[in-house]
């Protein structure tokens, strides 16, 4: 069974702070990690993809990437409360199947 | 610069009807996905096009369910036979082949079934 797990929250921060996302998956097969922002009431925005062990940064946001412990992150530096959203880690497998956690909330208090 | 895009935006149907949601992906684009999604959950994928063929259909989609991207461009997502349970968000996204595969959602169609 492929699985990613993610802490469904919520997580809450001050504002300036640093936002800390995880999420595990099951299947060591797993090529490819994403993570999308959603807003309420909207679809999913891709906001970091990483394909290879260690971390990938981009403006604020860093993804790390643990491939023998089978464990992905988000790191969202200076949360500003515009970040607040449900985060949605992907986990795409060598079919094209992509599966997603259940996502984490997160709310950055003013 | 058009991403994807969805019609209709919102759907609200009787049980038992059928409905009919649409897909335009992102122009270069030659795969497309549908993917469902309730409250409280990650998108549950559906099926998956490259190009005219549809390469993968997921358990989830029962016989009532029918997809079709009859020139490799647009899709349909067809319901037969609406159930309460049908009632989520369904969303459509689209890749490149060659890439790295990562997949743009459009707006969603968010469906109703009463």
């Amino acid at each position: 069974q492929k699985e990613v797990e993610q802490n469904s929250g919520p997580l809450s921060v001050p504002e300036g702070a640093i936002a800390s996302l995880n999420c595990t998956y099951s299947d060591r097969g797993s090529q490819s990690f994403f993570w999308y922002r959603q807003y309420s009431g909207k679809s999913p925005e891709l906001i970091m993809f990483i394909y290879s062990n260690g971390d990938k940064e981009d403006g604020r946001f860093t993804a790390q990437l643990n491939k023998a412990s089978q464990y992905v992150s988000l790191l969202i530096r200076d949360s500003q409360p515009s970040d607040s959203a449900t985060y949605l880690c992907a986990v795409r497998y060598n079919n094209n199947d992509m599966r997603f956690g259940a996502g984490t909330r997160l709310t950055v208090k003013p | 610069d058009t991403g994807v895009s969805q019609n209709p935006r919102h759907k609200i149907t009787k049980r038992g009807q059928n409905v009919t949601f649409r897909c335009d992906p992102i122009s270069e684009h030659n795969r497309l996905y549908w993917y469902r999604q309730t409250l409280g959950q990650g998108p549950e994928f559906l099926t998956y096009f490259q190009n005219e063929a549809q390469l993968e259909k997921s358990r989830l989609l029962s016989d009532r369910f029918s997809a079709e991207r009859p020139k490799g461009s647009f899709s349909t997502l067809e319901i037969q036979r609406t159930e309460q349970g049908d009632s989520a968000m369904y969303l459509c996204a689209s890749s490149q082949t060659g890439g790295k595969y990562e997949q743009y959602f459009g707006p969603g169609t968010r469906l109703t079934v009463t």
